[in-house]
């Protein structure tokens, strides 16, 4: 089976612009989790969807980052306008969900993401 | 929050020793899961343990949990260099979401 599938790998932009971060999850799950991690912060939840439904959006840092899922096989996470504290490796990870919460997490290989 | 508290934050072993790695959490939680990390990947899935569970076992890994002490370990047996990652402890609360809270990592080192 494939994996959560993350693109860019890798971006390098200037601030002010806007960054749009891709992700497929795996076939059949229906959570997806945004996840951000820094040497400072280590790894914090953005957002997280249910059935393509935003579930919990307390981890998003202010009204420049927005999440959506439009359909079971895609989610976007943008960035307007993008700011050097920005930096970090975005990931996005998905999960079979249910009531019980006792489902792993798969995580994609992240995007690296500068903001100079 | 109740971000978990790993301890040590980096462990050199020799190949073949064992290697243990306990996190610390604050509050009641529905299940605490274990997750590696090689340099430049994403995070990869080890073990689940629901709160009623006390140890759970998979191949060469050992969980313990305690939920009196808000306290887990994470026993790697008869380490290899492949074992070579920073590993996590995750939180998943009794708030009926499947948010996760991330401890700070081991970063663990095996040396041949």
């Amino acid at each position: 089976d494939a994996g959560v599938i993350q693109s860019p790998r890798h971006e390098v932009t200037e601030m002010g612009q806007e960054v749009t971060l891709r992700c497929k999850p795996i076939s059949g799950h229906n959570s997806l989790f945004w996840y951000r991690q820094t040497m400072m912060r280590g790894l914090e939840l953005l957002i997280y969807f249910n059935n393509n439904v935003p579930i919990d959006d307390s981890g998003m840092p202010e009204d420049r980052f927005s999440a959506k899922m439009p359909n079971a096989s895609f989610s976007t996470l943008k960035i307007q306008p993008s700011e050097p504290r920005d930096s970090a490796v975005y990931f996005c990870a998905s999960s079979r969900g249910g009531g019980s919460g006792n489902q792993p997490q798969h995580f994609g290989d992240g995007t690296r993401l500068s903001i100079l | 929050s109740q971000q978990g508290e790993e301890d040590p934050q980096a462990l050199s072993i020799q190949e073949g020793e064992n290697a243990t790695m306990n996190c610390s959490y604050k509050t009641s939680i529905n299940n605490l899961q274990w997750y590696r990390q090689n340099s430049g990947r994403g995070l990869v899935h080890l073990i689940l343990i629901r709160s009623n569970e006390r140890e759970k076992h998979s191949g060469r890994l050992r969980v313990t949990l305690d939920t009196s002490k808000k306290s887990s370990s994470l026993l790697i047996t008869a380490s290899r260099a492949a074992d070579t990652a920073s590993y996590f402890c995750a939180m998943m609360g009794n708030f009926g979401n499947e948010k996760l809270t991330f401890g700070t990592g081991t970063r663990l080192t095996i040396i041949p």
